[in-house]
């Protein structure tokens, strides 16, 4: 079973480039989510969504956008790529509510901005 | 900001049962609490989850305190493939996870 799948793996930017990363999940989750984790720390959310169609931010927003036009696929886009968004970026997805929400995590994607 | 207390580091011997503490003083009668674990550079896994009762399945036991206040997390033969960072997480099961920074539990042989 793939569950979540995450690419790029690994990516190096310049300052002001832009990307998409990709992820796409294949369990029918309703709820997808982006989060990133800077070295020796804990993981904090970008952003999250509920549904096609439905999107939210999380704690740390600011330089991203996401959208949801398929339930098994939720794109993370960097704009203009600043130093401080290096870090590692992980996707995840879930079923809603009460002990169904169990999250399923990729692989991440290592991202460098220099 | 997290609603968990965990110690930030603890070592097991290989073999033994590793037993991973969480204060969780403030949760509400409709909130879980859930146990991840994150093996070096890897996304989380999810290991158990329990509202009110003990729990177990085949990767770890979940002790919860009566008063539903604080839980333990048990790996009854740790092994070194368990080195890993440990998550414990309160939630009502209908929000994203919040995650703290964990117990980095290492197994030494």
């Amino acid at each position: 079973n793939a569950g979540v799948t995450q690419t790029p793996k690994f990516r190096i930017l310049k300052i002001g480039q832009s990307m998409t990363l990709q992820c796409t999940q294949d369990m029918n989750h309703n709820y997808m989510y982006w989060y990133r984790q800077d070295p020796g720390m804990g993981l904090k959310l970008i952003y999250y969504s509920v549904g096609a169609g439905i999107t939210d931010k999380g704690e740390v927003p600011n330089g991203y956008n996401v959208s949801r036009s398929t339930t098994e696929d939720f794109p993370l886009r960097l704009e203009l790529a600043a130093p401080s968004q290096t870090s590692v970026y992980f996707c995840a997805s879930s079923y809603p509510g009460g002990a169904k929400n169990i999250q399923y995590f990729g692989a991440g994607t290592r991202l460098s901005v220099l | 900001d997290a609603k968990t207390t965990q110690p930030p580091s603890m070592d097991c011997a290989e073999g033994r049962a590793a037993n991973l503490p969480c204060n969780h003083s403030t949760i509400s009668g409709n909130e879980y609490v859930y146990w991840y674990r994150q093996i070096h550079s890897q996304g989380p896994q999810y290991i158990i989850h329990g509202l009110k009762n003990n729990e177990t399945n085949e990767m770890a036991s979940l002790i919860i305190t009566e008063d539903r206040k604080s839980s333990t997390l048990i790996l009854p033969h740790a092994t070194l493939r368990d080195t890993a960072v440990y998550y414990c997480i309160v939630d009502s099961g209908n929000t994203p996870l919040v995650f703290g920074k964990g117990t980095r539990l290492s197994v030494i042989a």
